[in-house]
């Protein structure tokens, strides 16, 4: 069991371009969370979704950021028109169950540093 | 005001040292977390609690429902030990979790 998998571990992108972030959830996960962690700050929660379905996206930015979780495939944080305010390590995390705090696994996360 | 709060924000202790870390929460919780982050690395689950004490070789975390708070004690520290660590509640309604900002530790040899 591999964990959860995040790749890259660091991207780096010119200001305007776009940054996709996969996080591939543990074997039997189906509910994956995404965070953001800001420099010197603490981890803030940003979205929250099923397999093909979006269940809580109320800390995503409401412009240039989405999130899917598709049927077959890990799930894509996608950040569109990249500024350098976006430059943090972003977290994925899963579970196997709505609500669940047992098996809830995070992974290793993605640098992201715009330039 | 953030829903939770740890303390203290950075500590250094000598190597053999009993460290606590203490974090208090304002939400209604099912369950609290315990986290560790090494510079640079990610995020590894220590403990997950609901109620009373577990303990994990030389750590031990306890909280107190009642009063809102959790402690994380580590005893005979070790610079291995130096990292982050970061306090983590599962509220009891909606699918969020709230994270302290963590506790930088480090242990001088």
């Amino acid at each position: 069991n591999a964990g959860v998998m995040q790749n890259p571990r660091h991207l780096v992108r010119r200001r305007g371009q776009e940054a996709r972030l996969r996080c591939s959830p543990m074997k039997g996960h189906s509910h994956v969370y995404w965070y953001r962690q800001l420099p010197e700050e603490g981890l803030k929660f940003m979205v929250y979704l099923q397999k093909e379905n979006i269940i809580d996206e109320s800390g995503m930015p409401k412009e240039r950021f989405s999130a899917e979780f598709p049927k077959e495939g890990p799930s894509i944080l996608r950040i569109q028109q990249v500024v350098r305010g976006d430059s943090a390590a972003y977290f994925c995390a899963s579970s196997p169950s709505q609500g669940s705090n047992y098996g809830y696994t995070f992974g290793s996360g993605t640098r992201l540093t715009v330039v | 005001k953030n829903e939770v709060e740890q303390s203290p924000q950075n500590l250094t202790a000598q190597e053999g040292e009993f460290i606590t870390i203490n974090c208090s929460y304002s939400v209604g919780i099912s369950a609290l977390h315990w986290l560790q982050q090494h510079p640079g690395g990610g995020i590894v689950s220590l403990f997950m609690l609901s109620s009373g004490k577990k303990k994990h070789g030389r750590l031990i975390a306890t909280i107190n429902i009642q009063e809102k708070h959790s402690s994380l004690h580590i005893t005979a520290s070790h610079p291995r030990d130096s990292a982050v660590y970061i306090c983590a509640v599962a509220a009891n309604t909606g699918n969020q979790f709230y994270f302290g900002t963590g506790t930088s530790l480090t242990v001088i040899p």
